[in-house]
């Protein structure tokens, strides 16, 4: 049981370049999210999918695209890349999304610079 | 909206001494709250959280949490500080979002630095 694993780990772009972070989770979970972590603002929530087929805009939403591929994955697209984009990406997942009092478990992160 | 506050964004302790995290947080319903905790290099893990019931809530690692909701806080404490409990604390609120998905609010972080 790895729980949640995201790929890569590390990943260095250019300014205007695309990539897809991945993120699979392995206990059955309903919902998923992708976060980013920005020091000193703690994570702010960019996308999640309540359940499969479904998707709904976070916090921080602009310059992303999310696809929820299946149960397992959940994958965060950037189109066209920026520096303020570079940032810790972490995934997220929750047994029942509408029950308040699930925990989130999340997965080790994908650390991005934009150059 | 929800909104978490935690005050102090480095705190040091010296081994053996009291640990003493804040959190403060604004709900217009009854709020849910959480605290998760993350070691260098690591996705965030949960500490314990609160949802109804008794108010002192007991985590992992020896540390626990009051919530008073006349003060509108959710402070985290540990009796007596051990060196792997270095690691940057957050403290969440659960929200009800439009979709049918809850979504935590997360508090901007405290580094908790040991000395030895």
């Amino acid at each position: 049981n790895a729980g949640v694993t995201q790929t890569p780990k590390f990943q260095v772009l250019k300014t205007g370049q695309s990539m897809t972070l991945q993120c699979a989770q392995d206990m059955n979970h309903n919902s998923m999210y992708w976060y980013r972590q920005d020091p000193g603002m703690g994570l702010r929530l960019i996308y999640y999918s309540a359940s499969e087929g479904t998707t709904d805009k976070g916090e921080v939403p602009n310059g992303y695209n999310v696809s929820r591929l299946n149960k397992r994955e959940f994958s965060l697209r950037l189109e066209s890349a920026a520096p303020s984009q570079t940032s810790v990406y972490f995934c997220a997942s929750t047994e029942r999304g509408a029950v308040s009092t699930d925990t989130q478990y999340f997965g080790p992160g994908t650390r991005l610079t934009v150059l | 909206a929800q909104s978490v506050t935690q005050l102090g964004s480095h705190v040091s302790v010296s081994e053996g001494a009291l640990v003493l995290l804040r959190c403060n947080y604004s709900s217009s319903v009854p709020p849910y709250l959480f605290w998760y905790v993350q070691y260098p290099n690591q996705g965030l893990q949960l500490l314990l959280k609160y949802t109804t019931g008794a108010t002192l809530v007991k985590g992992i690692n020896g540390f626990e949490a009051e919530f008073k909701k006349s003060e509108t806080s959710f402070h985290l404490t540990k009796p007596s500080a051990h060196m792997s409990d270095a690691a940057e604390y957050f403290c969440a609120v659960s929200s009800i979002s439009s979709g049918s998905a809850r979504q935590l609010t997360f508090g901007s972080g405290t580094q908790l630095t040991v000395l030895p």
